[in-house]
């Protein structure tokens, strides 16, 4: 158990334009999903914590205009790179989990961002 | 401020060797520690979650350790395979946040 899906795993795309990934938490519900962001040869890093039906919070220095995230419901969030430049290139990875406890994180099988 | 640093950075084994990869961390209160796997371009897979009271885990070859007294980790590897080339990050539960470590790149060569 504890599935989690992103979509797409790679995704090129032009500057100026917007780009959404999707995670989906296959065989459970998410109360809260995360997502961040990894660099090569970096740690994963965090742009912002999502609780269904609320407002996504922003780790310092995520422009939140730039990177909106969405959590209609308890199987999927999504994560919109808007006005996309080079430097956004980067590899998005989103995780989920069960409940209040944070003891069961699953990631996604992320998704490679290029921006042309 | 709450660290978690790995040892060693990177790691060259050949096929069928054992390692051990090293995590010590500065994090308290802590809820659990994590071990993952990532290959490369893919997310992270869990291998190992340990509270603080567990002292051993095991997942098929890879066996986890947490002395929470000294604030160590460690990751061991037995008769390490090809598809065992990834990084490895250590990953300290805050009460509600993740604290990852930089990873250890290992590589397995036959």
């Amino acid at each position: 158990g504890a599935v989690v899906s992103q979509h797409p795993s790679w995704v090129i795309c032009k500057s100026g334009t917007s780009v959404k990934i999707e995670c989906r938490s296959l065989d459970f519900q998410a109360t809260t999903m995360f997502w961040y962001r990894q660099f090569p040869k970096q740690s994963l890093m965090l742009m912002a914590t999502s609780n269904e039906g609320s407002k996504a919070t922003y780790e310092q220095g995520v422009e939140k205009d730039k990177f909106l995230i969405n959590h209609a419901s308890l199987t999927l969030s999504t994560l919109t790179v808007t006005s996309a430049h080079p430097e956004d290139s980067s590899f998005y990875i989103c995780s989920a989990s069960k409940g209040a406890s944070n003891y069961g994180y699953t990631f996604g099988s992320g998704t490679r961002l290029t921006v042309v | 401020k709450n660290q978690v640093e790995q040892s060693p950075q990177s790691l060259i084994i050949l096929e069928g060797k054992n390692c051990t990869l090293q995590c010590n961390y500065t994090v308290s209160p802590f809820s659990n520690l994590r071990w993952y796997k990532q290959d490369t371009g893919r997310g992270p897979v869990s291998l190992t979650i340990m509270t603080f009271s567990e002292n051993t885990k095991s997942n098929g070859r890879y066996t986890a350790t947490l002395d929470a007294d000294t604030k160590q980790s460690s990751l061991h590897i037995t008769a390490s395979q090809l598809s065992d080339s990834a990084s490895y990050i250590c990953v300290v539960s805050e009460p509600d946040k993740l604290i990852f470590g930089t990873g250890t790149r290992l590589q397995v060569f036959p």
